[in-house]
């Protein structure tokens, strides 16, 4: 079946610093990309959709310049939290999709526990 | 709007049965997705509907009404490793997901 990889499992970062997470599809082409925020007891909140060669789309009340995302191939997306503070501090998904597979079951990476202290 | 409502949190007992209602509006709608979260873990897929029914597999079902906007997800003969989040989430024109905020299920011996 698809795999999607994510990594960092699990990061922790002083505030101010910069963290970079990873997402890769390992064996699809993910034309599409869903990068999700989860804070505790809380469901998954959409962050932005990106596309393999352009700019992506955030959701409202996302900053793009605070939560920059590269999907510069097909496989590998990334998300940078830059000047991390301690309320960035979530449980980060990452999602894929491939051309054509518009009803099909999201494939999600295991998750990135950032903690910003 | 667009807007999806689940259960908070649902108790029951290892070896019964559960339903979790979702109920939804989009604009649009292509489909329906059940995904099982446990805690600190990505959502694994359960089950798809785009047709009105019952689609069954193994001990987990999962029923979409189209005119209602309703849909369940059955779990039978709970274990207590079922005891986890489940996430309801349809697809509007945009096959854009929007996603209930989930119902935790807590399964007690």
């Amino acid at each position: 079946g698809a795999v999607v990889s994510q990594h960092p499992s699990w990061v922790i970062c002083k505030s101010g610093t910069s963290v970079k997470i990873e997402c890769r599809s390992l064996d699809f082409q993910a034309t599409t990309m869903f990068w999700y925020r989860q804070f505790p007891k809380q469901s998954l909140m959409l962050m932005a959709t990106s596309n393999e060669g352009s700019k992506a789309t955030y959701e409202q009340g996302v900053e793009k310049d605070k939560f920059l995302i590269n999907h510069a191939s097909l496989t590998l997306s990334t998300l940078t939290v830059t000047s991390a503070h301690p309320e960035d501090s979530s449980f980060y998904i990452c999602s894929a999709r491939a051309l054509g597979q518009e009803v099909s079951p999201l494939h999600f990476g295991n998750g990135t526990r950032l903690t910003v202290t | 709007g667009q807007n999806i409502d689940q259960p908070t949190e649902m108790t029951a007992t290892e070896g019964a049965i559960v339903q979790i209602n979702c109920t939804y509006q989009t604009s649009g709608f292509n489909g329906l997705f059940w995904y099982q979260q446990h805690a600190g873990e990505a959502p694994t897929f359960l089950s798809y509907n785009v047709l009105d029914g019952l689609e069954e597999k193994g001990r987990f079902s999962s029923f979409l009404s189209r005119s209602k906007g309703y849909s369940y997800l059955l779990l039978k003969e709970l274990q207590m490793k079922d005891s986890a989040s489940y996430l309801c989430a349809a697809a509007d024109s945009n096959y854009q997901l929007i996603w209930g905020a989930g119902t935790k299920l807590i399964i007690k011996p």
